[in-house]
């Protein structure tokens, strides 16, 4: 079984500052982990994934993740937010192999303040 | 473009009334899935499928039926008997690999009349 959890269901922060997101995932197996981003009245779309390598992996608007295995969490982060970054954003994992079942967090709505 | 078209936006359904919540896709996937979402929630699994007349039961499936007639669509029903339907509805598909990740649709919000 595995779960995650999403530490903060809404995230203030002013234009141009920096923020993070936290996540932290339980799994007694090894994992992949991923960030999705919804906007309002959409779908959500993947914002970045961890699958093996490097533990840092970035997306190409300026966010990025690290994968800590000994703390079992994947932050987001992003140094200087931008007032089109308001969304809500969801950590997800899912086992390795075959078909593995993907668990989602609750969600963090990141609202950036002009 | 590739992609997953669901329809309608928006729905209603009336007391005792069973609803059909339509999911296409285009990008050659395997597997297909069917998440609920309510404020506060996050996303929970109603059904999903790997492959074509196959499916299987997802964490919330009592009150839904599916179908996968075909590769491309794989149609969701409201039934009568789901006593608390009001939601965002989403569907996704994969290719069904372990790391793949899953393309989302833009969803339909089913309401009760």
């Amino acid at each position: 079984a595995q779960s995650v959890t999403q530490l903060d269901s809404q995230v203030p922060v002013f234009e141009e500052a920096p923020v993070e997101l936290r996540c932290n995932y339980s799994s007694s197996v090894s994992v992949y982990l991923f960030w999705y981003v919804q906007y309002p009245n959409q779908g959500l779309q993947l914002l970045l994934k961890y699958l093996s390598g490097s533990t840092l992996v970035e997306s190409i608007n300026g966010f990025e993740a690290e994968f800590n295995k000994s703390q079992t969490s994947f932050h987001l982060r992003k140094p200087s937010v931008h007032i089109s970054d308001t969304a809500e954003y969801f950590c997800a994992v899912s086992g390795l192999g075959g078909y593995q079942k993907v668990t989602f967090g609750i969600g963090t709505k990141l609202q950036v303040i002009p | 473009d590739g992609g997953i078209t669901q329809s309608p936006k928006y729905l209603f359904r009336k007391e005792g009334q069973n609803v059909t919540l339509s999911c296409e896709q285009n990008l050659n996937h395997d597997a297909m899935y069917w998440y609920r979402q309510d404020p506060g929630q996050g996303l929970r699994l109603i059904y999903y499928s790997q492959i074509v007349n196959d499916f299987q039961k997802g964490d919330i499936a009592e009150g839904y039926s599916v179908s996968r007639e075909k590769k491309e669509s794989f149609p969701l029903t409201v039934t009568s008997a789901q006593k608390n339907p009001t939601a965002f509805y989403l569907c996704a598909s994969s290719t069904g690999t372990a790391g793949g990740p899953q393309h989302f649709g833009d969803g339909t919000r089913l309401s009760i009349l």
